[in-house]
This record gives structure tokens, sequence and C-alpha cells, in this order.
């Protein structure tokens, strides 16, 4: 079945640091590709998807590219901050649109 | 426009009762999923329902779990007989279309734990 494996955490990063967090997939057809963020006790916010091979999604500073070469869909920041602190999740779409399949999830902290 | 809604947003239960969590889309959804959250993990998706319909429940266990979602109302969860191992967070989506592509939007999350 459809798949997602994420960098494990947690992730400590001092502010104005680069970030990466890698995320690979597994999936039959094409899927649609997402990153949410769950701050703590909070629900899952969309942070970025991207819905074809090639796309780049972004916002409020982060990116991802989706590579369907390499199966992988990897976060970036060029500058974190100690607010993006929070537990990051990548995630597919199958197909037919009826689940959403997660990572595990990576934990970032970012230290002032 | 409010954003999805779930309520309780904490619940306790003692081992054998009956659990309900209630999700209301936002407005103009009629796809809701439902997922759960265990402790240090992911989320695992359990079932997708559009009005009166269950699509797909390949993630619900056999038996004590039931969902549903009436043409009037909210989407409800039903837990009968919980045990501990029911404690975890669970997560309502809704979208506006059956597509993968659509994003889903999560509400805030009910945390069930059983004593």
């Amino acid at each position: 079945g459809d798949s997602v494996t994420q960098m494990e955490g947690p992730v400590t990063l001092s502010e104005e640091a680069f970030l990466t967090i890698n995320c690979t997939y597994t999936a039959t057809g094409y899927p649609s590709l997402f990153w949410y963020v769950q701050y703590p006790g909070e629900g899952l916010q969309l942070l970025l998807k991207a819905t074809k091979a090639d796309d780049k999604g972004s916002n409020k500073g982060f990116e991802a590219t989706y590579r369907k070469e390499t199966t992988s869909f990897h976060l970036e920041k060029g500058s974190v901050q100690v607010s993006d602190s929070a537990v990051y999740f990548c995630a597919l779409s199958d197909d037919g649109g009826n689940k959403l399949v997660f990572g595990a999830g990576t934990i970032l902290r970012v230290k002032s | 426009n409010a954003g999805v809604m779930q309520n309780p947003r904490h619940l306790v239960r003692r081992r054998g009762q009956e659990a309900r969590l209630r999700c209301s889309p936002m407005k103009g959804h009629s796809h809701v999923y439902w997922y759960r959250q265990l402790p240090e993990e992911g989320l695992k998706f359990m079932v997708y329902l559009q009005k009166e319909n269950i699509i797909d429940e390949s993630g619900m266990p056999k038996e004590r779990f039931s969902a549903e979602f009436p043409k009037e109302g909210p989407s409800i969860l039903r837990i009968q007989q919980v045990v501990r191992g029911d404690s975890a967070a669970y997560f309502c989506a809704s979208s506006p279309r059956r597509t993968g592509q659509e994003t889903q939007y999560f509400g805030p999350g009910t945390r069930l734990l059983v004593l």
C-alpha cells in the first residue's frame, strides 16, 4: 500500500538556521503531496501542497518540490524562527481522494 | 467562514463506557474524514463519509467503532465499550470535493482519555 517516510526527529536548530526535513513516498498512480504543521494541542494546518511532478509548493518561507524521479517531497526553509517550532507531517493523497496517508511526523525545535 | 468544529475537545471515559465524538465540517463541505493519532505517532485514517453514506471504512476497527454523517447535523464517531488502548486524539477533516488534489481541512481534535 501507499506509505510516507519522514526523517526522525527531533530536529533542533538555532534561530535563522536552514531547515530541511526529508520526506519520501511510495505510491501507485499519481498522488498529490502535502505538508501539514501541528502546533501543541491543536489540529493540523495545511502548510503547502503540490499536485503533480515538478510542482513547487510554498508558504510562509517554506518550500517543497514534488520529485517524481526520487519519489521525494523535502521541506525546506532558509531561516527558521522560534515560532516555527511544531510537528511537521508529510502526507500523500491517493488518486481517489479517499484518504491522506501520513508520515510519522518530525518534531522541530528552534532555539533563540 | 468557520473552520471544522469538533466537540468535545477533551473527553474522559472509564473502561466499558461509550464515547461520542462530533464533527461539523466547514460550510459547503460534504466530505468528512476521521483520523486517529496515537501518542508519539502520525495520523491514521479511519473512515471517509459523504452525506448519509460511508465511502471507505478500511481503517476502522471491526468492532466497537462506528461512524455516521446524517443528512442533518454533525458527523459522529462512536466508540462503544472503550478500552485504554482507545486513548488517542481523534481528528476530523472535511473537503468540498472528492479528489486526490483537494485539501483536507482539519478540526482541533478530540482528545479521549480512557481511565
